[in-house]
């Protein structure tokens, strides 16, 4: 373990679905963050919270809507996707420019 | 837009073997680098944290070095092992943002 877990590790859901994904850190870390990763692709920043404030939206679809009710606890909820979101989602935690801890991440298939 | 780059994107070696893995960035202004390793379908774990007045750090049989002028960054890995399989990535962090290479695919074959 990390020090960052995610749940749940798999997950596949309909297009019609609602659903969360849940992370938590016990590292007490200021920031936390959600990474989507595809296949052949680099990790892609989606949300960044600092001190359970979002600092950072990259232009991701309202079809993925981040909460942080503290500094332990970062949910990402997924309403109405589309197959092209099928991925590996990984939150990350960190103290302000020291180092990143991710968790196992969750293996996403939208069907 | 900070861009990192990795080259090269996949890497077969013989057990024994140094590594020499590479990376670039653009930002000048990085707060740090960090190298972390992938096994596949997996999370990432952080191998080496290099400070931007940093030159290089060590951790056993791993070394990164930084060269901000020139925007580089190198992982070395001494006396490869099968286990050392792995994607290795790259990030830059400017502020609270890491941003990432697409990775470097390495096997060490027994």
């Amino acid at each position: 373990e990390t020090g960052v877990t995610q749940t749940p590790r798999h997950l596949v859901m309909g297009m019609t679905n609602k659903k969360s994904l849940k992370c938590e850190q016990h590292l007490g870390h200021n920031a936390m963050y959600w990474y989507k990763q595809s296949a052949k692709k680099p990790l892609e920043l989606m949300f960044v919270y600092s001190l359970e404030e979002r600092v950072e939206n990259n232009s991701v679809p309202s079809r993925f809507s981040p909460e942080c009710p503290n500094s332990s606890h970062l949910f990402l909820h997924l309403h109405t996707l589309q197959p092209e979101d099928s991925a590996l989602y990984l939150c990350a935690s960190s103290q302000a420019n020291t180092e990143a801890f991710f968790g196992q991440g969750t293996r996403l298939t939208v069907v | 837009k900070q861009e990192v780059t990795q080259i090269p994107a996949a890497l077969s070696v013989p057990e024994g073997e140094n590594l020499v893995l590479n990376c670039s960035f653009t930002d000048s202004a990085i707060y740090n680098l960090q190298w972390f390793r992938q096994d596949p379908g997996k999370g990432l774990t952080s191998l080496l944290l290099i400070q931007s007045s940093q030159r290089e750090q060590t951790s056993g049989r791993l070394n990164a070095s930084l060269d901000k002028s020139s925007g580089r960054s190198t992982l070395y890995i001494a006396a490869s092992q099968p286990g050392d399989s792995a994607t290795y990535l790259c990030a830059e962090a400017n502020d609270y943002k890491l941003s990432f290479g697409a990775g470097t695919t390495v096997t060490v074959r027994a």
